[in-house]
């Protein structure tokens, strides 16, 4: 069973910064985009950035784009979230998501997420 | 952007009922819309993906249809360990949405 596992989350305080990773297990990381998905506390599910499986291109939010980085490590098999200038409505928990095939943005497993507080 | 209207945001049911939830998209997507079903505290988990396709081990009382731009999730028999709060997502096109969640109540 695919196996995603996040970590680098904690609390900041806002105009700080934070990276997270993302370990993966069980699939061929290499073979498959990644994705990164958050959840403000209470509520729905927001998209962040995606990268293809070679890295070659990398899409972001309008909402962190210029802030925040996706990028990946296919030797060490772990993607990763450089997240700069943080802000209090980036408090989330943060999802590690992998894509469904080598080109699709389709989501078929979700990691167990690392929350990041923005705080002073 | 494509923003995905998801209705309705919230529904009582019993154990046994068929429930519905239904997601329209501003405009098209082909067939690139996804279901979630999240519970409390824990990671999404996908159900189905290209609007009728299921997730490998999912259980097939999970459904998914298309009229257009409409597209529904249902649930032919509630159980138990379906209560839970679902979203949908169009893939499409950048950015990514979705939905803002049916939270499905006894």
């Amino acid at each position: 069973q695919v196996q995603l596992v996040e970590s680098g989350g904690g609390v900041v305080q806002p105009g700080g910064s934070l990276r997270l990773s993302c370990a993966a297990s069980r699939f061929i990381f290499n073979d498959y985009g990644m994705l990164w998905v958050r959840q403000a506390p209470g509520k729905g599910l927001e998209w962040v950035a995606y990268i293809r499986h070679d890295g070659s291109n990398k899409y972001h939010a309008d909402s962190v784009k210029g802030r925040f980085t996706i990028s990946r490590d296919n030797s060490k098999n772990t993607l990763y979230l450089q997240m700069n200038s943080l802000r209090a409505e980036d408090t989330a928990v943060y999802y590690c998501a992998k894509g469904r095939t080598t080109n699709s943005v389709g989501i078929d497993y979700w990691g167990q997420g690392t929350l990041v507080t923005v705080s002073s | 952007d494509i923003q995905m209207t998801q209705s309705p945001s919230s529904l009582s049911a019993s154990v046994g009922d068929r429930v519905t939830i239904t997601c329209r998209a501003s405009q098209g997507i082909n067939n690139y819309l996804a279901w979630f079903q999240q519970k409390p505290g824990k990671a999404p988990k996908s159900l189905i993906y290209e609007a009728f396709s299921l997730q490998s081990g999912v259980p097939s009382k999970f459904s998914g249809s298309r009229s257009g731009t409409e597209f529904t999730l249902t649930i032919s028999s509630l159980q138990p360990e379906d209560f839970a709060t679902y979203y949908c997502q169009q893939y499409d096109s950048y950015p990514l949405t979705f939905g803002g969640g049916t939270k499905v109540e006894i």
